[in-house]
């Protein structure tokens, strides 16, 4: 079972709609959660950040941790073209800057 | 700010020979940076993590006689794919940490742009 699991896609909605990202991960010592974004043959770009469980806002994005379920969110409101990316979520036990466990990334497509 | 570069952005070259990919914190200093590999449609790999002035902890299965890094100063780290094969064929992505505090949660962690590696 690997640590992070994040659900592939392709996922492919229209402009303007509600996007749902999600993954799960099995070590319950991890405590700092992150998205980040991924253009084809780029490297990543945080999007999001989050310490332990709740929400976070910014903007169009919100990122919510359930640490009971071990269950993370990416939600985008509002959803624009430029938003098709590669999504990763990503996970560390003691800080954004220690040793990051990524998933494998959701291709993500917005139709305009 | 936090920029980090990476060079070459792609290289091709022959299997057996070495090459080195370079990263560099443009506007801050950073005293650990990390590299990754990524193959196609999969995730990032943290292959090792390089401490300027010491030697890098490699990740379990990384063959450090074969990926060599060097963190000689604060703003430079390297890594040599040495005897290059076709398997060593991905995407090379460094990191580097800013910190922005004394603690560990106020480190973060800012990626390049990425390197392709293609050996024939």
């Amino acid at each position: 079972q690997k640590e992070v699991e994040q659900d592939p896609g392709p996922l492919s909605v229209p402009e303007g709609a509600i996007v749902s990202l999600n993954c799960t991960y099995s070590n319950s010592a991890f405590q700092y959660f992150m998205w980040y974004r991924q253009y084809s043959r780029k490297g990543p770009e945080l999007l999001m950040y989050t310490y332990s469980s709740g929400n976070k806002e910014d903007g169009r994005f919100t990122a919510q941790v359930d640490k009971s379920s071990k269950y993370i969110s990416l939600f985008i409101r509002d959803s624009q073209p430029s938003d098709s990316a590669t999504y990763l979520c990503a996970m560390s036990l003691y800080s954004s800057a220690s040793k990051i466990i990524f998933g494998s990334g959701t291709r993500l497509s917005i139709r305009p | 700010g936090a920029v980090v570069s990476q060079h070459p952005s792609r290289v091709i070259c022959k299997s057996g020979t070495s090459v080195k990919i370079e990263c560099r914190s443009l506007d801050f200093q950073a005293t650990t940076m990390f590299w990754y590999r990524q193959f196609p449609k999969q995730s990032l790999m943290l292959m090792a993590t390089s401490n300027e002035g010491s030697k890098a902890t490699y990740e379990q299965g990384v063959e450090k006689d074969k990926f060599l890094i060097n963190h000689a100063s604060l703003t430079l780290s390297t890594l040599t794919v040495t005897s290059a094969h076709p398997e060593d064929s991905s995407f090379y992505i460094c990191s580097a940490r800013l910190d922005r505090g004394p603690f560990q949660d106020s480190y973060e962690q800012y990626f390049g742009p990425g390197t392709r590696l293609t050996v024939t």
